[in-house]
């Protein structure tokens, strides 16, 4: 079966800070995809990086930038100077099958 | 514009009665979902769609249907509202398994 554990379930941060949200999965797949989507306080769900069970290069944008290693089956989110625009609910999500597995998401917030 | 739109936005609707939520796309997207959002239990799958006419049970399909007729269209009907089924709803679309998901802005129902 597959699964997604965001151990944190909310952040309280300082403008500035970095902050790192963890996502660690279990799948038996050898061909997957990893996703990060943002919720923030409006509440639409935004869809922020895909990537691939083949690709583990990081990848940056911006401020934001992404550590995949499947050595330890983790694909975790870091934000680099945070801003208040980042407060926002944070999901992982794993896929590779009809239906994306959603870890229960971390709720960061950026204080000024 | 992301092609995907739901209706109604809010609904507040009476205990026993039937409710009928709409997804609508434009992207000719294969894939449809419908999950709820609940706090502590973060996106829950209801049922998707993979085309017309096909349809699957997600983890949380109880008291729920829906229906797929054309691509364009999934709908979600709660055959007998009751009051946990008050929460937020989203749609989603998927062109195919490679990528992720994007979703609609919400429904948010709730049960009196």
């Amino acid at each position: 079966a597959q699964k997604v554990t965001q151990a944190q379930t909310e952040i309280s941060v300082v403008e500035k800070e970095d902050v790192t949200l963890d996502c660690v999965y279990e799948t038996r797949d050898t061909t997957y995809y990893l996703f990060w989507y943002k919720q923030p306080p409006s509440g639409e769900l935004v869809f922020l990086i895909r990537r691939n069970s083949f690709d583990e290069q990081n990848e940056i944008s911006g401020r934001y930038s992404w550590n995949f290693q499947k050595s330890t089956s983790s694909f975790n989110f870091t934000i680099t100077a945070s801003q208040v625009v980042d407060s926002a609910v944070y999901f992982c999500a794993l896929g590779g099958s009809e239906k994306l597995v959603f870890g229960k998401g971390m709720k960061l917030t950026v204080n000024p | 514009d992301a092609g995907i739109t739901q209706s109604p936005r809010h609904k507040v609707t009476e205990t026993g009665t039937p409710v009928t939520l709409r997804c609508h796309q434009t992207e000719n997207h294969r894939y449809m979902y419908w999950y709820r959002q609940d706090p502590g239990h973060g996106l829950r799958l209801i049922h998707y769609s993979y085309g017309v006419k096909d349809t699957d049970k997600g983890e949380v399909s109880d008291g729920y249907s829906v229906s797929r007729s054309k691509t364009e269209d999934f709908l979600l009907t709660l055959e007998s509202a009751t009051s946990s089924q008050t929460s937020v709803y989203f749609c989603a679309i998927r062109p195919d398994l490679n990528y992720g998901y994007t979703f609609g802005s919400g429904t948010r129902l709730t049960v009196v």
